[in-house]
């Protein structure tokens, strides 16, 4: 089952903050964050394994709320290189080693 | 250390031809696993090996079919190419599970 992101597309201006959710109907083991710029591979960022867990990564944080089998990715203080799409990968309890993505959330920083 | 290799980055076949994409993972990697990337779509999982075992494997027809050697190199290979499978293949090696994934550049495949 695909998970859902949201927003679909952001823009911001530089300094900015921004908020990208991940949300799905299955429960799930973890929850994986990758941010793919264009023409490039994918980049892992983070990964969250317990509820209520937060990781950083720089001035990027996530969360995962293991009850509601959501994550949200927090990107503070944005600047001009977070630029990208940014998606979210879910593992299900008991799907192990099958990494389902969203399809995407595009963020444009501009100066 | 060197990256996740694919190979060949581009690939142009004919509709009912079969084709067949490598991937090199990084060393100490056991894990792969192949994504066929479109724009509608995203990321779509399509299966993942450990020592040589398939684990796991997406909702994609038998057309799509893979395998790993001992080295931890994989391959996937699709036969009878349709239109629609005109996509970016990526694959992505991690050294346990979960764990971070390192993809590759990918295989950009058109079918004409």
């Amino acid at each position: 089952q695909q998970p859902v992101q949201s927003p679909q597309a952001v823009i911001l201006r530089e300094g900015e903050d921004a908020v990208i959710n991940c949300s799905s109907s299955k429960a799930l083991y973890s929850v994986h964050w990758y941010r793919q710029k264009h023409g490039e591979a994918p980049v892992f960022l983070m990964i969250l394994l317990k509820g209520g867990e937060q990781k950083g990564h720089e001035k990027i944080s996530a969360s995962f709320n293991e009850k509601k089998q959501q994550s949200s990715l927090y990107l503070t203080a944005s600047q001009l290189s977070y630029s990208g799409t940014y998606f979210c990968g879910t593992e299900e309890r008991g799907s192990n080693y099958k990494l389902t993505f969203g399809k995407g959330t595009l963020l444009t920083v501009n100066p | 250390k060197a990256g996740v290799t694919q190979t060949p980055r581009y690939l142009i076949k004919t509709r009912g031809q079969q084709v067949t994409l490598s991937c090199s993972p990084i060393s100490g990697h056991r894990s792969v696993s192949w994504y066929q990337q479109t724009p509608g779509q995203g990321l779509q999982f399509l299966f993942e090996y450990f020592s040589e075992t398939q684990r796991n494997k997406g909702n994609f027809p038998g057309r799509f079919s893979g395998r790993q050697f001992s080295n931890s190199r994989s391959e996937m290979n699709v036969s009878t190419l349709e239109l629609g499978d005109s996509a970016l293949y990526l694959c992505a090696s991690s050294y346990a599970d979960p764990a971070e994934a390192f993809f590759g550049q990918g295989t950009r495949l058109t079918v004409v």
